[in-house]
């Protein structure tokens, strides 16, 4: 079945580390996005990709960073940097980045909790 | 300015009844979409139903339909027949055709009552 796939489900944080969440697509989409969303909040677009090789910041970039070596993988790293990591983080991935009609769809999610 | 507004944070409704869920926007794009997810407790956003600006008729999926009126710029979100599975939150969003991000609103938690 195609889809978008994150793992782990749960992922603990110790202090001053940094942590990546993966990200698989088998849909064959182009653009590839990276949320976040806090408790009772809506979401948060932390980076986003059109193609391999390039993505652009979102609104709250500081503290992440991002790679997209093969169209179907956009890992996310959130660095020590990032003070409060504390949330639930989606990846989402769409055909194009282009264009209103474009829908997005999303994994399940990613847990993140600090120690 | 915001651009995508949900002013409901909780509704509550009988089982099989039907329940609108609001949602307003703000663009000066003449080209966007209309979208909404529904949020389960496991996390998952899961796509229900989109709406195009051009569009001339209200999109409906399932017990899905879209209320869209553009000249008050709201795409209110109708379940008929509501059920207990249809308990979540549920966030309306929007994409402009110049632009690259999806704007979401804050969401609207539904409650069904058994």
């Amino acid at each position: 079945d195609g889809g978008i796939t994150q793992s782990p489900k749960y992922l603990f944080r110790k202090e001053g580390q940094n942590v990546t969440l993966s990200c698989e697509q088998n849909l064959n989409h182009d653009a590839m996005y990276w949320y976040r969303q806090d408790p009772g909040q809506g979401l948060r677009l932390i980076y986003y990709s059109q193609i391999v090789n390039d993505f652009q910041k979102g609104d709250i970039a500081e503290g992440y960073s991002v790679s997209r070596e093969k169209k179907e993988s956009f890992p996310l790293t959130v660095t020590s940097a990032q003070k409060n990591p504390t949330a639930f983080y989606l990846c989402a991935s769409s055909i194009s980045l282009a264009g209103a009609q474009e829908t997005q769809y999303f994994g399940p999610g990613t847990r993140l909790l600090v120690l | 300015a915001q651009k995508i507004t949900q002013t409901q944070p909780g509704m509550f409704v009988q089982e099989k009844e039907a329940v609108t869920l609001d949602c307003t926007y703000d663009t000066s794009d003449p080209s966007y979409g209309l979208f909404w997810y529904k949020q389960p407790s496991s996390g998952e956003m899961i796509f229900l139903i989109y709406q195009g600006s051009y569009d001339q008729q209200n999109a409906t999926e399932g017990r899905y339909s879209l209320n869209f009126q553009k000249a008050r710029k709201s795409a209110n979100l109708v379940i008929s027949a509501s059920q207990l599975g249809d308990s979540a939150m549920y966030f309306c969003a929007m994409r402009e055709n110049t632009g690259n991000q999806f704007y979401f609103g804050t969401g609207t938690s539904l409650t069904v009552i058994p």
